[in-house]
């Protein structure tokens, strides 16, 4: 069960700020994040362990709601360097499944 | 720190045909991924290892595809035959147990 992450695309000027979502039908023992951008490989953004805990790495920050099965990730003052496809990946018994992909462009 | 090394970078065979992909992950990391990504969507498993053993190769299409990992180290992907619908990124990931992923720049398939 792929999780399902919204909104699908993000349009931005820099220095503006966005929140992408990642939905679960199922238990979850961690969250990672991603970043891709165009024709590159998949970069680890941060890993969110279940407790509710909160994680920021510079200006980008994410929430774990365990109850919820949701994550959220926050881009704050978004830069050009920020354009890219973030994906979210649930842990279930020891296997990442990825989600379905938000496509966030920041333009000047 | 050396990063995930795959080859080729780049593919191109006609269905029926076979083809393997190479990965190096990185050094001291026991478990391995292989993914394949299919363009507009995100990575799906294929086979994941830790060591030499295969942790879940579930969603692995297994009377084409085979993967293997001998001593724990490098690992290889081979489809044979191939189809059309394998035409996607392949990606390799390595990772300390359960730890964050680090994928390699992956091998572009294009299957004529």
């Amino acid at each position: 069960q792929q999780p399902v992450q919204s909104p699908q695309a993000v349009i931005l000027r820099e220095g503006e700020d966005a929140v992408i979502n990642c939905s679960s039908s199922k238990a979850l023992y961690s969250v990672h994040w991603y970043r891709q951008k165009h024709g590159e490989a998949p970069v680890f953004l941060m890993i969110l362990l279940k407790g509710g805990e909160q994680k920021g790495h510079e200006k980008i920050s994410a929430s774990f709601n365990e109850k919820k099965q949701q994550s959220s990730l926050y881009l704050t003052a978004s830069q050009l360097s920020y354009s890219g496809t973030y994906f979210c990946g649930t842990d279930t018994n020891d296997k990442l499944i990825f989600g379905t992909g938000t496509r966030l462009q920041v333009f000047p | 720190e050396a990063g995930v090394a795959q080859s080729p970078r780049y593919k191109i065979i006609e269905k029926r045909q076979s083809v393997a992909f190479w990965c190096n992950p990185i050094s001291g990391h026991a478990t391995l991924y292989w993914y394949q990504q299919i363009l507009g969507q995100g990575p799906k498993l294929l086979i994941q290892f830790q060591n030499n053993g295969v942790v879940d190769d579930s969603q692995l299409p297994k009377d084409r595809f085979s993967a293997e990992r001998l001593k724990g180290v490098d690992s290889t992907l081979k489809i044979q035959p191939a189809k059309l619908e394998d035409s996607a990124v392949y990606l390799c990931a390595s990772s300390l147990h359960q730890g964050p992923q680090f994928f390699g720049p992956g091998t572009r398939l294009t299957v004529l």
